[in-house]
């Protein structure tokens, strides 16, 4: 059964760095691309970035260049998005997702549960 | 605004059908494949249907998808209390080198 299992709940201060865990369990790490997603309060979905861990190739929204950083450690199939310079619209839930189709056929197949990241003073 | 236009919200009995559909342009849903997600409350969005019109094992004939042109058509037939949930479309444009998703649309069953 695959798996994305992702690490807790944020509270950051407005400025900091937050670092999000995605831990793929269930099928091998490098067949599907890893992508991160995000939904503020109440909103649609909104793509951040992707990874494909079987050539490192990344792509990022153009709205979070130079702001996100996604990696990932093969070692222990884990996918982390590292976002900087936080703030209160950056408040939402961050799902990583698992992509079966090529860089550009999205086919999101499998979702971790979400982390929800608050920014606040 | 979403690179993608879904209708805010579409509404039918139960067993009827509905259908939702999410606009685009050449240089995303023009040439691209469309998947569709389904988003029920306070879960992560599951997939619905992939490269157009294709269906995930699970998923039920119920979900069809179509494409034609520069705009795909979620349908959902027989329609139940349980597919009250949030729909969003996604493909990839070539103009922005990012995957888009539409704005979503709520699916109410009266």
């Amino acid at each position: 059964e695959v798996q994305l299992v992702q690490s807790g709940p944020e509270v950051k201060r407005p400025g900091a760095t937050v670092k999000i865990s995605c831990s793929a369990s269930g099928y091998t790490f490098t067949d599907y691309s890893i992508h991160w997603v995000r939904q503020a309060p109440g909103k649609g979905l909104e793509w951040m970035g992707l990874l494909d861990p079987a050539n490192g190739e990344r792509i990022y929204a153009e709205k979070f260049r130079g702001r996100v950083t996604i990696t990932a450690d093969a070692s222990t199939d884990t996918a982390y998005m590292e976002v900087t310079s936080l703030t209160s619209d950056d408040r939402a839930v961050y799902y990583c997702a698992t992509s079966s189709g090529g860089i550009s056929v999205p086919t999101f197949n499998y979702w971790g549960q979400g982390s929800l990241v608050t920014v606040s003073s | 605004q979403s690179v993608l236009t879904q209708p805010p919200s579409v509404s039918a009995a139960p067993g009827q059908r509905v259908t939702i559909s999410c606009s685009g342009r050449t240089s995303n849903i023009g040439n691209n494949y469309v998947s569709w997600y389904r988003q029920l409350p306070r879960t992560a969005p599951k997939l619905l249907i992939f490269e157009n019109n294709r269906r995930p094992s699970g998923i039920p004939d119920r979900f069809s998808g179509s494409k034609s042109g520069t705009s795909a058509t979620l349908g959902i037939t027989g329609l139940q209390t349980g597919d009250e949930a949030d729909y969003y479309c996604a493909t990839w444009d070539a103009g922005l080198s990012a995957v888009v998703f539409g704005g979503g649309t709520k699916v109410t069953v009266l």
